[in-house]
C-alpha cells in the first residue's frame, strides 16, 4: 500500500482564496483525521470520520474550515477564505479504528500570504 | 479529557537508553497511552502503545505505573537517527464511537554523537 496520500504537498495562496486540502487515507482504514501542526500550537486535531461520518469537528477553529468525505477513499479539507493564521502544515491520518495506530501522510505546507 | 505534559526538549549521547515521561493526571479508565516519534518535515509515526505495566517492542519499552498518571517512553542506545520529536498521546474514549485525541506538545530529542 502506498500509505496516506496528501495534495498538494505544498501550497502558496494569498489571503482571501479558498484552499482545498485532498487526503486519500489507506484502503480498509475505517477512520480518517485532520490535523493542523504549527511551532506555537503543536499538533491540533481538527475533525475526525469514522466510516465517512464526521465524528468529532469540535478542534475545526471557526466556520471558515470544513470537511468533507463523501467516500471511504477519499476526504477534504477546506479553508475559505483563508487567512495568514491559517499558515501550518497539515496532516491527514487514518487508522482501522478510532483507537487503532494512526499512519500519517507527508502533510500539505500551507502558505497564506 | 486527558492533557499530557512531557518536557520540551532532552539531549543525549549516543549509546545511552533515554527515557521521556509524559504526565496524564486525569487520564481515565478506559484511555490507552501511545508514543508517536516525528522527523523534521515527515508526518508522526507510531512507536509504542500501552494500558498498564510495561510494553516492549523492537523498538522501545513503554513503563506505565499502576496509577497510570504518568508513563515513560525507554529508548535504548539512541543513536543519531534517533534525534526527533516525541509525542504523548492519550486516546480517551467520550462515547458512541468518539475519541478525544490529545497530542502532547512534544520533547525534541537531540543525540550528540
Amino acid at each position: 500500500d502506498a500509505g496516506v496520500i496528501q495534495s498538494p504537498r505544498h501550497e502558496v495562496t494569498e489571503m482571501g482564496q479558498e484552499v482545498t486540502l485532498r487526503c486519500k487515507p489507506i484502503s480498509g482504514h475505517n477512520s480518517l483525521f485532520w490535523y493542523r501542526q504549527t511551532m506555537m500550537r503543536g499538533l491540533e486535531l481538527l475533525i475526525y470520520f469514522n466510516n465517512n461520518v464526521p465524528i468529532d469537528d469540535s478542534g475545526m477553529p471557526e466556520d471558515r474550515f470544513s470537511a468533507k468525505m463523501p467516500n471511504a477513499s477519499f476526504s477534504t479539507l477546506k479553508i475559505q477564505p483563508s487567512e495568514p493564521r491559517d499558515s501550518a502544515v497539515y496532516f491527514c491520518a487514518s487508522s482501522l479504528g478510532g483507537s487503532e495506530t494512526q499512519y500519517f501522510g507527508p502533510g500539505t505546507r500551507l502558505l497564506v500570504l | 479529557l486527558a492533557k499530557t505534559t512531557q518536557p520540551i526538549s532532552m539531549d543525549s549521547y549516543e549509546g545511552q537508553e533515554v527515557n521521556i515521561t509524559c504526565s496524564h493526571n486525569n487520564i481515565a479508565t478506559n484511555d490507552y497511552i501511545t508514543w508517536y516519534q516525528q522527523f523534521p518535515s515527515q508526518g508522526p509515526r507510531f512507536i509504542i502503545q500501552g494500558y498498564k505495566t510495561k510494553v516492549t517492542n523492537e523498538v522501545a519499552s513503554l513503563f506505565i505505573p499502576a496509577d497510570r498518571k504518568s508513563s515513560t517512553l525507554s529508548l535504548p542506545r539512541v543513536s543519531l537517527s534517533d534525534t526527533a520529536v516525541y509525542y504523548c498521546l492519550v486516546d480517551s474514549y467520550s462515547g458512541a464511537g468518539s475519541y478525544q485525541l490529545t497530542f502532547g506538545k512534544g520533547t525534541k530529542l537531540s543525540v550528540i554523537p
